[in-house]
């Protein structure tokens, strides 16, 4: 009974091709997030997605697209990889903020570890 | 503008050793909290500990305890007799009820090494 979960855990690609990341969560949060964590261990927002809405979008290029179809999901597809994506991608999810729920912590799933090549 | 500064970037001690991680916060709201994660090198995050802006009292969980001091804007985290497996990076977080739309702001993680 996984919380978070995220698929793959491990993605190694070629520069220029296209991948995507799935995320679940069974906790019937509202709120969801991408973060992205460097080589150096920095933690930075990528998304965030409030029921299905779009509300925070770092600046980010457009290369990444995140979907939410429902509010248990939030992927992440990447178009033409770059060498400087390679990280891991850590799908997050809390209560929902907008409805007061800021002390909420993060939900993290495992983390997915991309290597472009 | 929020902001969260870990000025340790590493930390090396040994065994039963007490260690103390700092957490320095900025942030203009005066309802705001603040988290500390655990990530250990198997490589996933953990929550610790939530505080709010309004509780300053200290908290001791087993060997952990933490001290939210808003004078100095601090939420400093000691470890009491370190062990091996205390050794992770840990990072402090901070979330505000009007700015960032929730968005938890990290510090830059703190490396702590227990060596044995």
């Amino acid at each position: 009974d996984t919380a978070v979960s995220q698929t793959p855990k491990y993605l190694v690609t070629q520069m220029g091709n296209d991948k995507s990341i799935k995320c679940e969560q069974n906790l019937g949060h509202d709120t969801m997030y991408w973060y992205k964590q460097d080589s150096k261990k920095f933690l930075k927002i990528m998304f965030s997605y409030n029921n299905k809405e779009l509300i925070i979008n770092e600046t980010v290029p457009n290369r990444f697209s995140p979907k939410s179809p429902d509010k248990a999901h939030l992927n992440l597809h990447i178009n033409s990889l770059e060498l400087g994506d390679s990280a891991v991608y850590f799908c997050a999810s809390s209560r929902a903020w907008d409805r007061g729920y800021v002390d909420s912590p993060l939900h993290f799933g495992n983390g997915t570890r991309l290597t472009v090549t | 503008a929020q902001k969260v500064t870990q000025a340790q970037t590493e930390i090396s001690v040994v065994e039963k050793e007490d260690v103390t991680l700092d957490c320095v916060y900025e942030t203009r709201d005066t309802t705001y909290y603040l988290f500390w994660y655990k990530q250990p090198p198997s490589g996933e995050l953990v929550f610790l500990i939530r505080r709010n802006s309004f509780d300053e009292q200290n908290e001791i969980s087993g060997r952990y305890s933490w001290n939210f001091q808003k004078s100095t804007s601090s939420f400093n985290f000691t470890i009491t007799a370190s062990q091996v497996v205390d050794s992770a990076v840990y990072f402090c977080a901070l979330s505000a009820t009007n700015t960032n739309a929730g968005k938890s702001t990290f510090g830059d993680g703190t490396t702590l090494t227990v060596k044995p």
